[in-house]
């Protein structure tokens, strides 16, 4: 079946470090993909997203490029901040409306 | 912006009462969700409505039920509580799927903590 797999965490990493955030999928065709963040007591929102392959998703200094071939859509961002500690969930969309979600990973970001 | 709310963010019930979770969304989205988180385990989808009192089950169905009497409302009621349904509890809602709509974006809320003693 479809599935979404992410590196566990926790992560630390030093303020301005270099991020990296594994994600692959299985699918059948090519699903939508998202990266959600989940600031600490709040719901999920959407951090970035990519329809098609060889698209790349940004926002707030995040980068990711929806590979196909080697199906993965994996979070970067050049310099972290403390601000940027939360858990950030990867996701695609599997037919018409369910979600799949990986398991999330925590980022915590040391000043 | 969208704004989806849900009712509590904490509540405590008792084992074997009746709990109602309350979500509402203003941006007259057609689907609603709601999921669970639970951690190493992700967000398990538990119900999903496209519409006015329809409903499909997701992933984790059993122990839960769920009304949409009102576009913008979505219930998720648990018959009877069990220790085991201590969890986080997330509402989402989002427009309809359109083949030619690049978004299929989910809105989330705040979420429920839920403790059932």
């Amino acid at each position: 079946g479809n599935s979404v797999t992410q590196m566990e965490g926790p992560v630390t990493l030093s303020e301005e470090a270099f991020l990296t955030i594994n994600c692959t999928y299985t699918a059948t065709g090519y699903p939508s993909l998202f990266w959600y963040v989940q600031y600490p007591g709040e719901g999920l929102q959407l951090l970035l997203k990519a329809t098609k392959a060889d698209d790349k998703g940004s926002n707030k200094g995040f980068e990711a490029t929806y590979r196909k071939e080697t199906t993965s859509f994996h979070l970067e961002k050049g310099s972290v901040q403390v601000s940027d500690s939360a858990v950030y969930f990867c996701a695609g969309i599997s037919g018409t409306y369910k979600y799949i979600f990986g398991t999330g990973t925590r980022l915590k970001v040391l000043a | 912006d969208v704004k989806v709310t849900q009712s509590s963010r904490y509540l405590v019930k008792r084992t074997g009462e009746k709990v109602f979770l309350e979500c509402v969304q203003d941006m007259d989205h057609e689907n609603m969700f709601w999921y669970r988180q639970d951690p190493g385990l992700g967000l398990r989808l538990i119900y999903f409505s496209y519409d006015v009192k329809m409903k499909e089950k997701g992933d984790i169905p059993e122990g839960y039920s769920v009304s949409r009497e009102k576009k913008e409302r979505f219930s998720l009621i648990l018959e009877s509580a069990s220790t085991n349904q201590t969890s986080m509890y997330l509402c989402a809602s989002s427009l309809a799927y359109r083949e030619s709509r690049t978004k299929n974006i989910q809105y989330f809320g705040a979420g429920t903590r839920l403790s059932v003693l």
